[in-house]
């Protein structure tokens, strides 16, 4: 597509449960970042594809955090056993050459 | 390690005001440097770059100099619009053992008609 889709673009869940976050990155583009922003906080990096390498999986706060890509595809961002804290917007973007990135709109978590 | 480091916001200016958002940065090597914009109710956007010492980034009015000297990316505008308001991020790109980027916390500007 013409951008970076995230989905959904909203989620509320109850604490405890599992959510999957998406991001479709632009085709053709071989980086894929995750990010977090809490509220009135800057950008959290959480974890780096980069093509068909491993990813760095670096920022990643804690085991309840996993990330998945497949090739230069679709990621899935895995929360398992939300707490409140993982309240926040996660933020998805991909990049064809490392200068500049196209960032999706987010997917806002809210944990009740 | 590398980092960067941003003005505490939020900023408040009135309209056609000059705008001047901090940035400093630390850092081993060559990085390059970046301002992102996110808009209210949207994702962040590039805003500009600069890739080595003494380039100018510059886009919407905006612009700012990548000062090793200094070691600041300084952003700034000559004449604020209201559309302006916004979150700015200041960034740092490099490479070691991969590549990676670090975010400044982000300032927030809010311009008054």
């Amino acid at each position: 597509g013409a951008g970076v889709s995230q989905s959904p673009s909203n989620k509320v869940t109850e604490k405890g449960k599992d959510v999957e976050l998406r991001c479709d990155p632009i085709s053709g583009h071989t980086a894929l970042y995750w990010y977090r922003q809490r509220l009135g906080q800057g950008l959290e990096f959480l974890i780096y594809f980069q093509g068909n390498s491993a990813p760095d999986k670096s920022g990643l706060p804690s085991d309840r955090f996993s990330a998945e890509r497949t090739g230069e595809s679709v990621s899935t961002l895995t929360i398992q056993r939300t707490q409140q804290e993982d309240s926040a917007v996660y933020l998805c973007a991909s990049s064809l050459n490392n200068y500049g990135y196209t960032f999706g709109s987010g997917t806002r978590l809210t944990v009740v | 390690g590398n980092s960067v480091t941003q003005m505490e916001g939020p900023v408040t200016l009135s309209e056609e005001a000059f705008l001047t958002i901090n940035c400093t940065y630390t850092a081993t090597g060559y990085p390059s440097l970046f301002w992102y914009v996110q808009y209210p109710g949207e994702g962040l956007q590039l805003l500009l770059k600069a890739t080595k010492a003494d380039d100018k980034g510059s886009n919407k009015g905006f612009e700012a100099t990548y000062r090793k000297e200094t070691t600041s990316f300084h952003l700034e505008k000559g004449s604020v619009q209201v559309s302006d308001s916004a979150v700015y991020f200041c960034a740092l790109f490099f490479y070691t053992g991969g590549f990676k980027t670090i975010f400044g916390a982000g300032t927030r500007l809010f311009v008054k008609a």
